[in-house]
């Protein structure tokens, strides 16, 4: 059975810091998503990660996908109070229940002035 | 450029009522998803559809079932709801592996 695993949960930061989220996951997947859920808001696709060793950035957050070790990373450089939300990665389930995602549980990052 | 609208919005319910919760994609995907939101269990999978005419059970099915009228809708009824079913409930759509598109979400709560 797919799990995935997030850590931390929460996160309270400084603005201007640079923090790191994992996520980590115990099947073969070759595909990693990344989603922002404002308070009260839908879920915002932000990184679609497609390969062992892709990395993409936009603005102040870059993930990255390491297959062989199972775990992804949300990089945050220099945050902003923006960017406070919950991060979710997904991992793409196909062994269970056909094609769907399994969620991690979320990291809630609050950027603090 | 609606994406998947989700119906209603906010819903109270009494314990034993029943409800359908709306869901339509303009996107042509051909897959859709319902899940559920519950503090501190991320989203975890009620059911899904592959295709038009197909639906599938997913992590946590009982008490729900589904219809996917046609291509663009999907819908999720709680024949008796009970006050374990108050979540937030999320549809989603998805062509390929290229990730979900979710709708706004459904704040239902069961009293």
């Amino acid at each position: 059975e797919l799990k995935v695993e997030q850590n931390p949960l929460f996160l309270s930061m400084q603005e201007g810091k640079n923090y790191t989220i994992y996520c980590n996951y115990s099947t073969t997947s070759d595909r990693l998503y990344w989603y922002r859920q404002d308070p009260g808001k839908s879920l915002e696709s932000l990184f679609v990660l497609l390969s062992n060793g892709a990395v993409k950035q936009e603005g102040r957050l870059m993930a990255s996908l390491d297959t062989k070790a199972r775990l992804s990373t949300l990089h945050i450089t220099a945050a902003v109070h923006d960017l406070s939300a919950t991060y979710f990665c997904a991992v793409d389930g196909r062994d269970n229940y056909g094609q769907n995602f399994v969620f991690g549980p979320g990291t809630r990052l609050s950027v603090l002035p | 450029n609606a994406g998947v609208t989700q119906t209603p919005k906010f819903q109270v319910l009494k314990t034993g009522q029943s409800m359908t919760l709306q869901c339509a994609q303009d996107m042509n995907h051909n897959s859709m998803y319902w899940y559920r939101q519950d503090p501190g269990m991320g989203l975890r999978l009620i059911y899904y559809s592959a295709s038009e005419g197909t639906t599938d059970k997913g992590e946590v099915p009982n008490g729900y079932n589904v219809s996917r009228l046609n291509k663009r809708e999907f819908s999720l009824r709680l024949e008796s709801a009970a006050p374990s079913q108050t979540s937030v409930y999320f549809c989603a759509s998805s062509v390929g592996r290229w990730g979900y598109t979710f709708g706004s979400g459904t704040r239902l709560t069961v009293v």
